[in-house]
């Protein structure tokens, strides 16, 4: 069964400190991961994918398949980054998201 | 710019009563989508359709059912409410394969008194 765990529930840090937020999975076949966002009053929306290698809003995210691991990072967080953060792994035909890190970014 | 709307953000209703939540998107996408989202479990998938008239069941399909007689339109219904299914309903839509990016609704938050 494949299942995604994000072990910190709340990340508080101050504005211009690094951010790393982990995501561990587990699953047999070839994955695809995903880092969902929701800022305060706001839908649910994509923040990026592991295959598209890219870096959205400074974020970035590294596939480790020895470690099963696609920790989120950020070397400089801003306040605006405070937001419910998800980890998602893509299944056959779902997702399947962890539990949520709450990021808070102090002034 | 995909467009997922459902048709509550608030709803408050009696033990018992029957419950329909609508989600409609606008981008002719396959997939339809419906969670529950709760502080400290996350997101949890109840239910699933990949075309019209089908559906699957996700983790947690208990005390639920949908309906999909559109493409467009995905519907939740609680057949008879319960005070645990208080909750944020979150509706999504996707265009083909699971590793598509899912568009999101703003949400229902329906409290069950």
């Amino acid at each position: 069964a494949q299942r995604v765990t994000q072990p910190e529930k709340l990340l508080s840090v101050f504005k211009g400190a690094p951010v790393e937020l982990k995501c561990n999975y587990s699953y047999s076949g070839s994955p695809e991961l995903f880092w969902y966002v929701q800022y305060s009053r706001q839908r649910l929306q994509l923040l990026l994918r592991h295959i598209s290698r890219e870096s959205i809003k400074g974020f970035t995210a590294d596939l480790n398949k020895g470690e099963t691991s696609f920790h989120l990072k950020k070397p400089f967080a801003q306040e605006e980054d405070s937001a419910m953060y998800y980890c998602a792994l893509s299944g056959y035909s779902t997702l399947t998201f962890g539990k949520g890190t709450m990021l808070l970014v102090s002034p | 710019d995909v467009k997922v709307t459902q048709s509550s953000r608030y709803l408050v209703k009696r033990t018992g009563e029957k419950v329909f939540l609508e989600c409609v998107q606008d981008m002719d996408h396959e997939n339809m989508f419906w969670y529950r989202q709760d502080p400290g479990l996350g997101l949890r998938l109840i239910y699933f359709s990949y075309d019209v008239k089908m559906k699957e069941k996700g983790d947690i399909p208990e005390g639920y059912s949908v309906s999909r007689e559109k493409k467009e339109r995905f519907s939740l219904i609680l057949e008879s409410a319960s005070t645990n299914q208080t909750s944020m309903y979150l509706c999504a839509s996707s265009e083909d394969r699971a590793a598509d990016t899912q568009y999101f609704g703003p949400g229902t938050r329906l409290t069950v008194l």
